[in-house]
């Protein structure tokens, strides 16, 4: 059963403009919830976490991720975005299964910052 | 500076050749991972290992195979099994105490 489904695989938006990334996990997974970013040909870098505690989590470059359990979201948002943040944004979950600890991640969605 | 170094960054194989990617971390982390990542599907785990001398499948194994010998390496070998090799490689690391998993930069894997 897929963990972690991201509804959009591409977002196009002006830039200055807010932007939303949309995340849902199953509910029969962990909470330990992650956004990644990913710039062409190269790696993930850590964009924010939520573990525990308040629900609204703040990352780098100004993004921001609200947990939302009765939805079981964890959508990414940025009040105003810059070119620079052309890029893939990867949500992920950790699943604990047969002694196993491993980030699932979901298939991405591509942003598109405009001028 | 700590980190996890991958290489090649590109490295192409001819069809029915072994190749292997290497993955060395500095980190002392215990676990490591290999994830497959392919346009429009995310990223796929391939195979990891919480500690050294053990490692386990992941969703993807077939065609694959791994080594733990050290803590600090984690090298992949696509074989000649795997029917479509062509793809971005990425490995990680993760310690034990907390959630904070390091991605290396990758290998982009080309048959031809």
């Amino acid at each position: 059963a897929q963990s972690v489904t991201q509804l959009d695989s591409q977002v196009p938006v002006f830039e200055e403009a807010p932007v939303e990334l949309r995340c849902n996990y199953s509910s029969s997974v962990s909470v330990y919830l992650f956004w990644y970013v990913q710039y062409p040909n190269q790696g993930l870098q850590l964009l924010l976490k939520y573990l525990s505690g308040s629900t609204l989590v703040k990352g780098i470059n100004g993004f921001e991720a609200e947990f939302n359990k009765s939805q079981t979201s964890f959508h990414l948002r940025k009040p105003s975005v810059h070119i620079s943040d052309t890029a893939e944004y990867f949500c992920a979950v950790i699943r604990f299964e047969a002694g196993r600890r491993a980030l699932t991640f979901g298939s991405g969605t591509r942003l598109q910052v405009q001028p | 500076d700590g980190g996890i170094t991958q290489s090649p960054k590109y490295l192409f194989r001819k069809e029915g050749q072994n190749v292997t990617l290497s993955c060395e971390q500095n980190l002392n982390h215990d676990a490591m991972y290999w994830y497959r990542q392919d346009p429009g599907q995310g990223l796929r785990l391939i195979y990891y290992s919480q500690i050294v001398n053990d490692f386990q499948k992941g969703d993807i194994a077939e065609g694959y195979s791994v080594s733990r010998e050290k803590k600090e390496s984690f090298p992949l070998t696509v074989t000649s099994a795997q029917k479509n090799p062509t793809a971005f490689y990425l490995c990680a690391s993760a310690g034990s105490t907390n959630y904070g998993y390091t991605f290396g930069s990758g290998t982009r894997l080309t048959v031809v």
